[in-house]
């Protein structure tokens, strides 16, 4: 199946600063990613819908200053979290599917992203 | 509006017995459905899905599932659970039309296979 990186696996970071984590799809194209935030033993939480080329459309209770989504090439896209405080500690995870976001196609996810804010 | 129920929290099965996890969905228009497995610390990884056409579908590792209609169920199956089975199931639907390309999941269920 396809591949979706995700880096780093793990980070640690105190309050107050920005965590950057990258997506990236290595064998195929990619024009919309999906960010998802998983809570211990918790369903899959839809952040944003990262779109190349231009702005991620955010759900619903979200903050778009807060979550910084870029997608600026068709295999990389990247979430900030800035300003990270404990309350941000969660597993993040994104992923992409390569039928162009086709609706009968599978999705294949990074292997997430640990961040821990102390 | 389209949603995933995933009734279990947890489903316990010996090893050797056969399993079932269940699924079912609400959508408008046609459902496309699918089934993923995540290990712990992991990203999730696709079992299998259905588009259209047989009901029965077949996917990785032996898991097989069946897309009902009437039920608007598509449960996962398999003949006889492994202990490295374990693991946590996410239904997860998407639909062309009277519903959202982008995938709704279910809340996931727990499955624990002991030896």
């Amino acid at each position: 199946g396809a591949v979706v990186s995700q880096h780093p696996s793990w980070v640690i970071c105190k309050s107050g600063t920005s965590v950057k984590i990258e997506c990236r799809s290595l064998d195929f194209q990619a024009t919309t990613m999906f960010w998802y935030r998983q809570f211990p033993k918790q369903s899959l939480m839809l952040m944003a819908t990262s779109n190349e080329g231009s702005k991620a459309t955010y759900e619903q209770g979200v903050e778009k200053d807060k979550f910084l989504i870029n997608h600026a090439s068709l295999t990389l896209s990247t979430l900030t979290v800035t300003s990270a405080h404990p309350e941000d500690s969660s597993f993040y995870i994104c992923s992409a599917g390569p039928s162009g976001g086709a609706v009968t196609g599978e999705l294949f996810f990074g292997e997430g992203s640990r961040l821990t804010v102390l | 509006a389209q949603s995933v129920a995933q009734p279990e929290d947890q489903v316990n099965v010996a090893e050797g017995n056969p399993l079932t996890v269940k699924c079912t969905y609400s959508v408008s228009g046609n459902p496309y459905l699918f089934w993923y497995v995540q290990y712990p610390n992991r990203g999730l990884q696709f079992l299998l899905k259905y588009i259209t056409g047989d009901n029965l579908v077949k996917g990785s590792y032996g898991f097989e599932a069946e897309f009902n209609k009437s039920q608007t169920s598509f449960h996962l199956k398999k003949p006889s659970a492994l202990v490295s089975d374990s693991a946590l199931y996410f239904c997860a639907v998407r639909a062309r039309s009277g519903g959202s390309y982008i995938p709704t999941f279910g809340r996931g269920t727990s499955l624990i296979v002991h030896p």
